[in-house]
């Protein structure tokens, strides 16, 4: 166990159904993440929580929606998805905006 | 040109081997760099950690960081099974910095 728990593990999803992604951390750490990666291309950040604030949103489509509750939960909601947003999605935590501890993962597919 | 290159493989060796695995980049301003390690089905676990220019040695990895060629290396000696799995690099510019992967590569070693 990383410290870092995803659900679900997998998802699938139709273009029109709207899902939620959730991540929790017990490691005490205030910043939170979300990546994207998909095959044969670099992880990508999506969005950057630090004390519960979002300090970073990379251009990110609107049908993904963060929300971070507090500093130990981060959540990812789904709507209108394509099929080309199917990948793994990663969550991960970090004690200084630094090293990431990232969590096993969702990986979604859109039909 | 990309920040961050690094060759995706697949890299397949003999159990025993002494593996090299290896990260170019552009950007002088990196300072931070990290090795990931992440199995199939599992997010990427941080695997070492190095600042600035040198070696840095943990068991049977070693991991290298030469400014000047804007080159790092992760060695793995007597390689086991159990280190199959796909290795990204990862850098940053700063203790905030964003923290820029490669694509990774894939490590396959045969018994």
């Amino acid at each position: 166990e990383t410290g870092v728990t995803q659900t679900p593990r997998h998802l699938v999803m139709g273009m029109t159904n709207k899902k939620s992604l959730k991540c929790e951390q017990h490691l005490g750490h205030n910043a939170m993440y979300w990546y994207k990666q998909s095959a044969k291309k670099p992880l990508e950040l999506m969005f950057v929580y630090n004390f519960k604030e979002q300090t970073e949103n990379n251009s990110v489509p609107s049908r993904f929606s963060p929300e971070c509750p507090n500093s130990s939960h981060l959540f990812l909601h789904l709507h209108t998805l394509q099929p080309e947003d199917s990948a793994l999605y990663l969550c991960a935590s970090s004690p200084a905006d630094r090293e990431r501890y990232f969590g096993a993962g969702t990986r979604l597919s859109v039909l | 040109q990309k920040e961050v290159e690094q060759d995706p493989g697949p890299l397949s060796v003999p159990e025993g081997a002494i593996v090299s695995l290896n990260c170019t980049y552009s950007n002088s301003a990196f300072q931070y760099f990290m090795w990931y390690r992440q199995y199939s089905r599992k997010g990427p676990e941080l695997l070492m950690y190095t600042y600035s220019s040198g070696n840095k040695e943990d068991g049977r990895f070693t991991a290298q960081v030469d400014k000047s060629s804007k080159y790092i290396s992760l060695f793995i000696r007597d390689s086991q099974p159990s280190d199959s799995a796909t290795y990204l690099c990862a850098m940053a510019t700063g203790s905030q910095g964003n923290l820029i992967f490669g694509k990774g590569t894939k490590l396959s070693v045969k018994p």
